[in-house]
């Protein structure tokens, strides 16, 4: 069954940095696009970012274009949220899941991780 | 402000029907992307229950249902039960976004 673990999260200040990182089974990782989404405390869910199969195309959301960098690496089954210069307003879980260019969408979800900015 | 706007709530009596609407425009939903429904508990993380505008994942059960018409999509529970209240999520994708991924900002359902 496919399975996504994100690991990472912890308290930073603010301009800080913190590597968010997702480990994936059950599919075949390089078929799939993976996303980063987040989640602030008592809101909505907002897309961060997301990576194609081959790395080829990749999407920001404004809020974080030219802080947050995606990776991936297919030969692990792994994607990274490598987050610089982070603020407040940066806090949230932030989940990796498997799409969204897939035709179930956001087909799996791993548990989240907690990024919390603050001095 | 999201893109797709959702009710932030929504509530009904144990057995009843409800629904949940997904607003859009002629960017999003009415450009004919799929509209995909997340359901999430507190404390857990989302999960894909109606995807491609009408299909349920196995295991999902069939007292879920979604339809799309123009700029507008809606999800359906029918014999609504206490293990029902959570919170719904559309989620579509926008040409005026380099057709990213957009959500709505969610339905908080309460069971009576």
């Amino acid at each position: 069954q496919e399975q996504l673990v994100e690991s990472g999260g912890d308290l930073v200040k603010p301009g800080g940095s913190l590597r968010l990182s997702c480990t994936a089974s059950g599919f075949t990782f390089s078929d799939y696009f993976i996303s980063w989404i987040r989640q602030a405390p008592g809101k909505g869910l907002e897309f961060v970012s997301y990576i194609s199969g081959g790395g080829n195309t990749i999407y920001y959301a404004d809020s974080v274009e030219g802080r947050f960098t995606i990776s991936r690496d297919n030969a692990k089954n792994s994607a990274s949220l490598q987050m610089n210069s982070l603020r407040a307003e940066d806090t949230a879980v932030y989940y990796c899941a498997r799409g969204p260019f897939s035709v179930d969408g956001l087909g799996s979800w791993g548990q989240g991780t907690l990024v919390t900015v603050s001095s | 402000q999201s893109v797709l706007t959702q009710p932030p709530s929504v509530s009904g009596a144990p057995g009843q029907r409800v629904t949940i609407s997904c607003t859009g425009s002629s960017s999003n939903i009415g450009a004919h992307f799929d509209v995909h429904w997340y359901q999430q508990f507190p404390g857990a993380a989302p999960k894909l229950l109606i995807y491609a505008n009408t299909n349920r994942p196995s295991g999902v059960p069939d007292r879920f249902s979604a339809s799309k018409s123009g700029t507008s999509a809606s999800l359906a529970i029918t014999g609504l039960q206490a293990e029902d209240e959570a919170v719904y999520y559309c989620q579509s994708y926008d040409s005026s976004l380099s057709n990213s991924g957009v959500f709505g900002g969610g339905t908080k359902l309460t069971v009576l």
